[in-house]
């Protein structure tokens, strides 16, 4: 079974913060993808990588940064949270191809006071 | 430039009866491939169905169906006899072949009623 895994389920953070949000994934998929969902919204991707220390911006990079230093694990930093990154994050994996369907993670609930 | 629409932000059906919920996606690529996913209240992801743009049967998965007009660029699904499990939203989404990323609609909440 494929599984993805995000650190924490539930974050609580100051404005101006530094935060860190991790993912591992055990299926060697060379994809990884960051996402944040808000009502009404959908999913918004934020960044993506396709190999190692490789990323790609999204449609909403601003206000984050991503580090993929191994391919199973994919950071999103949030170099200076503030009140409007207050959102659930999910981060997912796939296959390279696009006949492949990704696989998701719980999600981090994130709030930013 | 939105690549994914979803127009139904909810929608409600009766228990045992048939719904669909409608996709129109924006690409210049040949090939693509369309995907449905839903996610319940508890939050989980679960990937339903796929489609890719050279295949030329719907896809069909269980009670989930894909009726897919390439020429208008839908792809809706269909649930057929809904189940109170299924109250939950719903959202499509497309990779296409020259990018790596996928791209999500704003989703559909359906609402079962018994």
């Amino acid at each position: 079974d494929v599984k993805v895994t995000q650190s924490s389920r539930y974050l609580v953070k100051r404005t101006g913060e530094k935060v860190f949000l991790e993912c591992v994934q055990d299926m060697d998929h060379e994809n990884m993808f960051w996402y944040r969902q808000d009502p009404g919204l959908g999913l918004r991707l934020i960044y993506f990588s396709y190999d190692v220390k490789m990323k790609e911006k999204g449609d909403i990079p601003e206000g984050y940064s991503v580090s993929r230093e191994k391919k199973e694990r994919f950071s999103l930093i949030l170099e200076s949270a503030s009140t409007n990154q207050t959102s659930m994050y999910l981060c997912a994996s796939s296959l390279s191809e696009w006949t492949y369907e990704q696989y998701f993670g719980p999600g981090t609930r994130l709030t930013v006071t | 430039a939105q690549k994914i629409t979803q127009t139904q932000p909810g929608m409600f059906v009766q228990e045992k009866e048939a719904v669909t919920l409608d996709c129109t996606y924006d690409t210049s690529d040949q090939s693509y491939g369309l995907f449905w996913y839903k996610q319940p209240s508890s939050g989980e992801m679960i990937f339903l169905i796929y489609q890719g743009s050279y295949d030329e049967q719907n896809a069909t998965e269980g009670r989930y169906s894909l009726n897919f007009q390439k020429a208008r660029k839908s792809a809706n699904l269909v649930i057929s006899a809904s189940q109170l499990g299924d109250s939950a939203m719903y959202f499509c989404a497309m990779r296409e072949y020259n990018n790596n990323d996928m791209r999500f609609g704003a989703g559909t909440r359906l609402t079962v009623k018994p």
